[in-house]
């Protein structure tokens, strides 16, 4: 039973730049949320989805946005990179309403 | 808003002895409290849970006890290992206007040596 998987890995950016991470839950699960994690920092929120819907954000700007699939995998996207979107954006997975989340492994976006 | 503060590292510690990482959280109404922890280069992992007041959650010889007249969830381990070296996360779920995420304190790095 595979648990939650991210990908890339690593990423370069320049800043202006657009990017896309990619992440699969953990099998049974049907809600992702993002945070991101600055150096240093505990991770910060940015959104969930469920059912294909953003049905909560954090202080984030619109810059960043996401999509979630029907097999419940989702997506981040950031556009018009700043420095300061060097960060490990990480996963995570779970039941709708469950308090309990699973992390991946996370994505390391360096921003040029 | 609801938040959470954790003691400053980095805790260093000689193998066997005993830890103690305070961890205090400001919420209405009754969330949950987690302990997750971050190897170097990985993501995280949950460590330990408690749901309500008095509750102690437990894994792996760590323990943490939610403490709602203090607002704390510390977390203790009687004996640690080199292995142990990692940075801990207190986070809190939930409580009126929480939502269905996770609030994290910044961490706190635990070096454990020989």
């Amino acid at each position: 039973d595979a648990g939650v998987t991210q990908s890339p890995t690593h990423l370069i950016k320049t800043r202006g730049q657009q990017v896309t991470l990619r992440c699969s839950p953990k099998s049974g699960h049907d809600t992702v949320s993002w945070y991101q994690q600055a150096l240093g920092q505990g991770p910060q929120f940015i959104f969930q989805y469920y059912e294909e819907e953003e049905r909560q954000r954090g202080n984030f700007p619109d810059r960043f946005s996401g999509h979630q699939f029907p097999n419940y995998s989702s997506e981040l996207n950031v556009n018009a990179l700043l420095l300061g979107d060097s960060a490990l954006y990480l996963c995570a997975s779970s039941l709708w309403g469950s308090e309990t989340q699973y992390f991946g492994p996370g994505t390391r976006l360096l921003v040029l | 808003g609801n938040s959470v503060t954790q003691m400053e590292g980095p805790v260093t510690l000689s193998e066997e002895a005993f830890l103690t990482i305070n961890c205090t959280y400001t919420a209405t109404g009754y969330p949950s409290l987690f302990w997750y922890v971050q190897y170097p280069g990985e993501g995280l992992q949950l460590l330990l849970k408690a749901t309500k007041a008095d509750d102690k959650g437990s894994n792996k010889g760590f323990e943490a006890t939610y403490r709602k007249e203090t607002t704390s969830f510390h977390l203790e381990k009687g004996s640690v290992q080199v292995s142990d070296s990692a940075v801990y996360f207190c986070a809190l779920f939930g409580g009126r206007g929480g939502y269905n995420k996770l609030i994290f304190g910044a961490g706190t790095r635990l070096a454990v040596h020989p």
